[in-house]
Protein backbone atom coordinates (compact mmCIF):
# COMPACT_ATOMS: atom_id res chain seq x y z
CA UNK A 1 0.00 0.00 0.00
CA UNK A 2 1.78 3.41 -1.20
CA UNK A 3 -1.15 5.39 -0.14
CA UNK A 4 -1.89 8.14 2.44
CA UNK A 5 -5.29 8.35 2.96
CA UNK A 6 -7.50 11.04 5.03
CA UNK A 7 -11.27 11.44 6.37
CA UNK A 8 -13.41 13.15 5.29
CA UNK A 9 -13.11 14.33 2.00
CA UNK A 10 -14.96 17.66 3.11
CA UNK A 11 -16.13 19.29 6.41
CA UNK A 12 -18.32 21.78 7.03
CA UNK A 13 -18.30 23.07 10.36
CA UNK A 14 -19.54 26.28 12.80
CA UNK A 15 -17.34 28.03 14.97
CA UNK A 16 -18.42 26.14 17.89
CA UNK A 17 -18.27 22.94 16.51
CA UNK A 18 -16.03 20.66 17.89
CA UNK A 19 -14.48 17.94 14.86
CA UNK A 20 -11.62 15.95 13.75
CA UNK A 21 -9.43 14.79 10.86
CA UNK A 22 -7.78 11.47 10.39
CA UNK A 23 -5.04 10.62 8.25
CA UNK A 24 -3.84 7.05 7.84
CA UNK A 25 -0.87 5.55 6.09
CA UNK A 26 0.43 1.75 6.07
CA UNK A 27 3.93 2.10 4.45
CA UNK A 28 5.37 2.31 7.78
CA UNK A 29 6.55 5.93 7.20
CA UNK A 30 7.84 6.96 11.10
CA UNK A 31 7.42 10.69 9.88
CA UNK A 32 4.02 12.35 9.57
CA UNK A 33 2.98 15.78 8.93
CA UNK A 34 -0.07 18.70 8.52
CA UNK A 35 0.06 20.95 6.60
CA UNK A 36 -2.66 24.08 5.58
CA UNK A 37 -3.08 24.94 2.09
CA UNK A 38 -4.68 28.32 0.99
CA UNK A 39 -5.70 28.19 -2.95
CA UNK A 40 -3.24 28.42 -5.39
CA UNK A 41 -0.75 28.65 -2.36
CA UNK A 42 2.38 26.48 -1.14
CA UNK A 43 2.11 23.92 1.84
CA UNK A 44 2.54 25.37 4.87
CA UNK A 45 3.66 23.17 7.82
CA UNK A 46 1.88 23.12 10.85
CA UNK A 47 3.19 19.90 13.10
CA UNK A 48 6.05 16.97 12.42
CA UNK A 49 5.49 14.03 14.39
CA UNK A 50 8.47 11.69 15.07
CA UNK A 51 8.31 8.01 16.07
CA UNK A 52 4.80 9.43 17.34
CA UNK A 53 6.26 12.27 18.83
CA UNK A 54 5.74 15.96 18.19
CA UNK A 55 9.23 16.97 16.92
CA UNK A 56 7.80 20.42 14.99
CA UNK A 57 5.42 22.91 16.01
CA UNK A 58 4.92 25.95 13.73
CA UNK A 59 3.54 28.26 16.06
CA UNK A 60 -0.14 26.95 14.96
CA UNK A 61 -2.78 28.08 17.33
CA UNK A 62 -4.39 26.22 20.14
CA UNK A 63 -7.66 25.40 18.36
CA UNK A 64 -5.74 23.11 16.54
CA UNK A 65 -4.19 19.81 18.24
CA UNK A 66 -2.48 17.47 16.57
CA UNK A 67 -1.96 13.62 17.82
CA UNK A 68 -0.43 11.09 16.74
CA UNK A 69 -2.03 7.39 18.46
CA UNK A 70 0.11 4.85 16.50
CA UNK A 71 2.35 4.96 13.80
CA UNK A 72 -0.25 4.63 11.43
CA UNK A 73 -2.59 7.63 12.48
CA UNK A 74 -2.29 10.90 12.33
CA UNK A 75 -4.99 13.31 13.75
CA UNK A 76 -6.07 16.54 14.18
CA UNK A 77 -8.41 17.72 16.44
CA UNK A 78 -10.51 21.15 15.56
CA UNK A 79 -12.21 23.41 18.16
CA UNK A 80 -13.22 26.88 17.88
CA UNK A 81 -12.01 27.75 14.28
CA UNK A 82 -12.52 30.91 12.92
CA UNK A 83 -13.64 31.42 9.13
CA UNK A 84 -9.66 32.17 7.94
CA UNK A 85 -8.86 28.58 9.05
CA UNK A 86 -11.03 27.38 5.66
CA UNK A 87 -8.67 25.63 3.37
CA UNK A 88 -7.01 22.67 2.47
CA UNK A 89 -5.57 20.09 5.31
CA UNK A 90 -3.13 18.03 3.89
CA UNK A 91 -1.40 14.86 5.71
CA UNK A 92 2.16 13.49 4.63
CA UNK A 93 4.29 10.92 5.65
CA UNK A 94 7.68 9.69 4.93
CA UNK A 95 10.72 7.67 6.15
CA UNK A 96 12.40 9.52 8.99
CA UNK A 97 14.68 11.79 8.52
CA UNK A 98 17.85 12.66 10.76
CA UNK A 99 21.29 14.38 10.81
CA UNK A 100 23.58 13.09 8.12
CA UNK A 101 20.82 10.72 6.30
CA UNK A 102 19.41 11.87 3.08
CA UNK A 103 16.36 13.38 3.32
CA UNK A 104 12.95 11.41 2.26
CA UNK A 105 10.17 11.85 -0.21
CA UNK A 106 6.83 12.99 1.38
CA UNK A 107 3.90 11.41 0.02
CA UNK A 108 0.85 13.58 0.24
CA UNK A 109 -2.62 12.41 0.81
CA UNK A 110 -5.92 13.67 -0.81
CA UNK A 111 -6.50 16.29 2.24
CA UNK A 112 -9.67 17.71 3.81
CA UNK A 113 -11.48 20.65 2.63
CA UNK A 114 -12.68 22.51 5.49
CA UNK A 115 -14.81 25.57 5.38
CA UNK A 116 -15.78 27.05 8.52
CA UNK A 117 -18.94 29.02 8.94
CA UNK B 1 15.61 29.28 8.31
CA UNK B 2 15.94 28.40 4.69
CA UNK B 3 13.90 30.81 2.24
CA UNK B 4 13.04 29.32 -1.38
CA UNK B 5 12.06 31.57 -4.05
CA UNK B 6 10.40 30.43 -7.36
CA UNK B 7 9.82 31.66 -10.68
CA UNK B 8 7.90 33.08 -12.76
CA UNK B 9 4.23 32.74 -10.99
CA UNK B 10 2.23 31.96 -14.10
CA UNK B 11 3.59 30.67 -17.35
CA UNK B 12 1.83 29.60 -20.41
CA UNK B 13 3.50 28.01 -23.26
CA UNK B 14 1.71 26.20 -26.87
CA UNK B 15 1.46 22.25 -26.88
CA UNK B 16 4.88 20.92 -28.05
CA UNK B 17 6.86 24.03 -26.53
CA UNK B 18 9.19 23.31 -23.51
CA UNK B 19 8.58 24.82 -19.95
CA UNK B 20 11.58 26.38 -17.38
CA UNK B 21 10.54 26.90 -13.77
CA UNK B 22 13.53 28.50 -11.40
CA UNK B 23 14.05 28.40 -7.95
CA UNK B 24 16.69 29.93 -5.73
CA UNK B 25 17.66 28.61 -1.72
CA UNK B 26 19.35 30.16 0.88
CA UNK B 27 20.57 27.42 2.98
CA UNK B 28 24.21 25.61 1.82
CA UNK B 29 22.35 23.09 4.05
CA UNK B 30 20.03 22.17 2.03
CA UNK B 31 20.44 18.63 0.16
CA UNK B 32 17.21 17.61 -1.18
CA UNK B 33 15.31 19.17 -3.89
CA UNK B 34 12.01 17.70 -4.85
CA UNK B 35 9.58 18.90 -7.20
CA UNK B 36 5.33 18.66 -7.17
CA UNK B 37 2.81 19.07 -9.83
CA UNK B 38 -0.85 19.81 -8.08
CA UNK B 39 -3.77 19.67 -10.30
CA UNK B 40 -6.79 21.82 -9.36
CA UNK B 41 -8.36 20.12 -6.32
CA UNK B 42 -6.01 17.02 -6.01
CA UNK B 43 -3.09 16.43 -3.92
CA UNK B 44 0.32 17.64 -4.61
CA UNK B 45 2.16 14.55 -6.13
CA UNK B 46 6.37 14.24 -6.60
CA UNK B 47 7.22 14.14 -9.96
CA UNK B 48 11.03 14.23 -9.80
CA UNK B 49 13.76 15.09 -7.09
CA UNK B 50 17.65 15.60 -6.96
CA UNK B 51 19.97 15.52 -4.17
CA UNK B 52 23.13 17.70 -3.81
CA UNK B 53 25.63 14.82 -4.79
CA UNK B 54 23.63 15.25 -8.69
CA UNK B 55 23.57 18.01 -11.36
CA UNK B 56 21.13 16.59 -13.15
CA UNK B 57 18.21 14.17 -13.41
CA UNK B 58 16.12 12.86 -16.08
CA UNK B 59 12.57 11.25 -16.66
CA UNK B 60 11.21 11.04 -20.14
CA UNK B 61 10.06 14.92 -20.44
CA UNK B 62 10.96 15.96 -17.34
CA UNK B 63 14.64 17.45 -15.84
CA UNK B 64 15.34 18.58 -13.14
CA UNK B 65 19.13 20.38 -12.45
CA UNK B 66 20.90 22.09 -9.79
CA UNK B 67 23.53 24.08 -9.33
CA UNK B 68 25.00 23.82 -5.84
CA UNK B 69 27.28 26.79 -5.83
CA UNK B 70 24.92 29.30 -7.33
CA UNK B 71 22.50 27.54 -4.77
CA UNK B 72 19.48 27.30 -7.34
CA UNK B 73 17.60 24.64 -9.51
CA UNK B 74 15.40 24.03 -12.42
CA UNK B 75 12.45 21.90 -13.74
CA UNK B 76 12.51 21.79 -17.61
CA UNK B 77 9.26 20.29 -19.23
CA UNK B 78 10.04 19.48 -22.80
CA UNK B 79 7.41 18.64 -25.47
CA UNK B 80 4.05 20.19 -23.51
CA UNK B 81 0.97 18.64 -23.27
CA UNK B 82 -2.41 20.31 -21.84
CA UNK B 83 -1.96 17.15 -19.25
CA UNK B 84 0.92 19.18 -18.00
CA UNK B 85 -1.04 22.17 -17.07
CA UNK B 86 -1.02 22.48 -13.15
CA UNK B 87 0.55 24.47 -10.61
CA UNK B 88 3.88 23.37 -9.69
CA UNK B 89 6.15 23.71 -6.42
CA UNK B 90 9.82 23.57 -6.05
CA UNK B 91 10.85 22.73 -2.46
CA UNK B 92 14.39 22.78 -0.37
CA UNK B 93 15.30 20.15 2.70
CA UNK B 94 18.00 20.39 4.94
CA UNK B 95 20.01 17.48 6.21
CA UNK B 96 18.88 18.32 9.74
CA UNK B 97 15.49 17.41 9.89
CA UNK B 98 12.12 16.43 8.25
CA UNK B 99 11.43 20.10 6.92
CA UNK B 100 10.72 20.86 3.44
CA UNK B 101 10.54 24.54 2.66
CA UNK B 102 8.31 25.31 -0.22
CA UNK B 103 8.24 28.05 -3.34
CA UNK B 104 5.84 30.19 -3.97
CA UNK B 105 4.30 28.17 -6.38
CA UNK B 106 4.33 28.26 -10.74
CA UNK B 107 0.71 27.99 -12.95
CA UNK B 108 1.76 26.75 -15.52
CA UNK B 109 -0.93 26.35 -18.54
CA UNK B 110 0.21 24.46 -21.70
CA UNK B 111 -2.40 26.24 -24.32
CA UNK B 112 -3.37 23.47 -27.47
Amino acid sequence: DTEVTQTPKHLVMGMTNKKSLKCEQHMGHRAMYWYKQKAKKPPELMFVYSYEKLSINESVPSRFSPECPNSSLLNLHLHALQPEDSALYLCASSQVTGTGVLTYEQYFGPGTRLTVT
Amino acid sequence: GENVEQHPSTLSVQEGDSAVIKCTYSDSASNYFPWYKQELGKRPQLIIDIRSNVGEKKDQRIAVTLNKTAKHFSLHITETQPEDSAVYFCAASPNTGNQFYFGTGTSLTVIP
